[in-house]
């Protein structure tokens, strides 16, 4: 039973399309986040809520809108693809107290 | 904010070799993770380490929080623990801070 699971896997679309990734956990975890993986494979965080609440917002151009309808799900939705969003995008859930983080299996957009 | 290092960036293995990664973390951390991305791209927990030591098979970690650093030991390495090992730290109530990483690549 996947504890962190996202979806799609793979996402190729053309640019000014709008998309959206879905991610839900089974952790029973309150804070989940998403995160960028470049080409150079650094990961950064881009959002971060807390029992549906968003409490990191890290520089990203608005065109990225996270959403939690539950405290087990967090989905990306992304107006106006551009190229530079090529990317890996990965979810992760952690608990109360900050302890250990778990990923999905990320999902790959290719914008083209 | 803290900052993760990583060192070294790269580094290239005969099968059956030994060896260490190091990680140096800027601020006090209450948590550490060590992650194993694969060549699929999938993020592999391999150690929950705010401090002390544990081992798991022919990995073992270390983390001396008061030194601010840990190592991740790899034994008798196989041509499976090819990728990715990231370091990430993080406090209760922030994101997961993530080291660059280091790319190791073993030959048979």
């Amino acid at each position: 039973d996947t504890a962190v699971s996202q979806t799609p896997k793979y996402l190729v679309t053309q640019m000014g399309n709008d998309k959206s990734i879905k991610c839900e956990q089974n952790l029973g975890h309150d804070t989940m986040y998403w995160y960028k993986q470049d080409s150079k494979k650094f990961l950064k965080i881009m959002f971060s809520y807390n029992n549906k609440e968003l409490i990191i917002n890290e520089t990203v151009p608005n065109r990225f809108s996270p959403k939690s309808p539950d405290k087990a799900h967090l989905n990306l939705h992304i107006n106006s693809l551009e190229l530079g969003d090529s990317a890996v995008y990965f979810c992760a859930s952690r608990g109360r107290g900050g302890t250990e983080a778990f990923f999905g299996q990320g999902t790959r957009l290719t914008v083209v | 904010g803290i900052q993760v290092e990583q060192s070294p960036p790269d580094l290239i293995l005969q099968e059956g070799a030994n060896s260490t990664l190091r990680c140096n973390f800027s601020d006090s951390v209450n948590n550490l993770q060590w992650f194993h991305q694969n060549p699929w791209g999938q993020l592999i927990n391999l150690f929950y380490i705010p401090s002390g030591t544990k081992q798991n098979g022919r990995l073992s970690a270390t983390t001396v929080a008061t030194e601010r650093y840990s190592l991740l030991y790899i034994s008798s390495s196989q041509t499976t623990d090819s990728g990715v090992y990231f370091c990430a730290v993080g406090p209760a109530g922030t994101a997961l801070i993530f080291g660059k990483g280091t790319t190791l690549s073993v030959s048979s």
